[in-house]
């Protein structure tokens, strides 16, 4: 049973579209973040929401909305897709945000988006 | 923000031992974590360090100090398996992780 869990894998879209990325975890965490890894390989984290409320927002377009129905569940929906937003996009979960301890991200698998 | 500097590539030999370096720079300090990430897939976490010295699992160990802050992730015994990413993470006072470029291991038979 995958404890965090994404969909789609890969997402191949043109732009001016708006898309959406799933993101679940069935670990029992109150924590779950939204985090992009370029070209480079380089993960930047976008949101980060605890117990269904936002507690981290980058500098990131409004474009891009994330949604947490409930704590095990953090989506985010891209509008108007630009050719720039090509990259992995991972969803992660910790325990909680802070607080003593390791606190450890486990990551999804991440989906892959190119924009053409 | 955060600053994290780290090796861009390494390469080494099957069996050998290689040190990869990291120094930072934070607004605060909770946590160093070093995560190894193969190609294509997940980051997978291999240690934390929040006091000064040496922690050890196995062939892989990380050291930290915070009065320079630095530290390094070193791998023994080196397997074909480990040519990865190695990705340096720091939690800042408000508990945020960032992450460094990664440093890609190379090992050759």
């Amino acid at each position: 049973d995958t404890a965090v869990s994404q969909t789609p894998k890969y997402l191949v879209t043109q732009m001016g579209n708006d898309k959406s990325i799933k993101c679940e975890q069935n670990l029992g965490h109150d924590t779950m973040y939204w985090y992009k890894q370029d070209s480079k390989k380089f993960l930047k984290i976008m949101f980060s929401y605890n117990n269904k409320e936002l507690i981290i927002n980058e500098t990131v377009p409004n474009r891009f909305s994330p949604k947490s129905p409930d704590k095990a569940h953090l989506n985010l929906h891209i509008n108007s897709l630009e050719l720039g937003d090509s990259a992995v996009y991972f969803c992660a979960s910790s325990q909680d945000v802070s607080g003593g301890g390791a606190n450890v991200l486990t990551f999804g698998a991440g989906s892959r988006l190119t924009v053409l | 923000g955060q600053n994290i500097d780290q090796p861009t590539e390494m390469t080494a030999t099957e069996g050998a031992i290689v040190q990869i370096n990291c120094t930072y720079q934070t607004s605060g300090f909770n946590g160093l974590f070093w995560y190894q990430q193969h190609a294509g897939e997940a980051p997978t976490f291999l240690s934390y360090n929040v006091l000064d010295g040496l922690e050890e699992k196995g062939r892989f160990s990380s050291f930290l100090s915070r009065s320079k802050g630095y530290s390094y992730l070193l791998l023994k015994e080196l397997q074909m398996k480990d040519s990865a990413s190695y990705l340096c993470a720091v939690r800042d006072g408000d508990y945020k992780l960032s992450f460094g470029a990664g440093t890609t291991v190379t090992v050759r038979a």
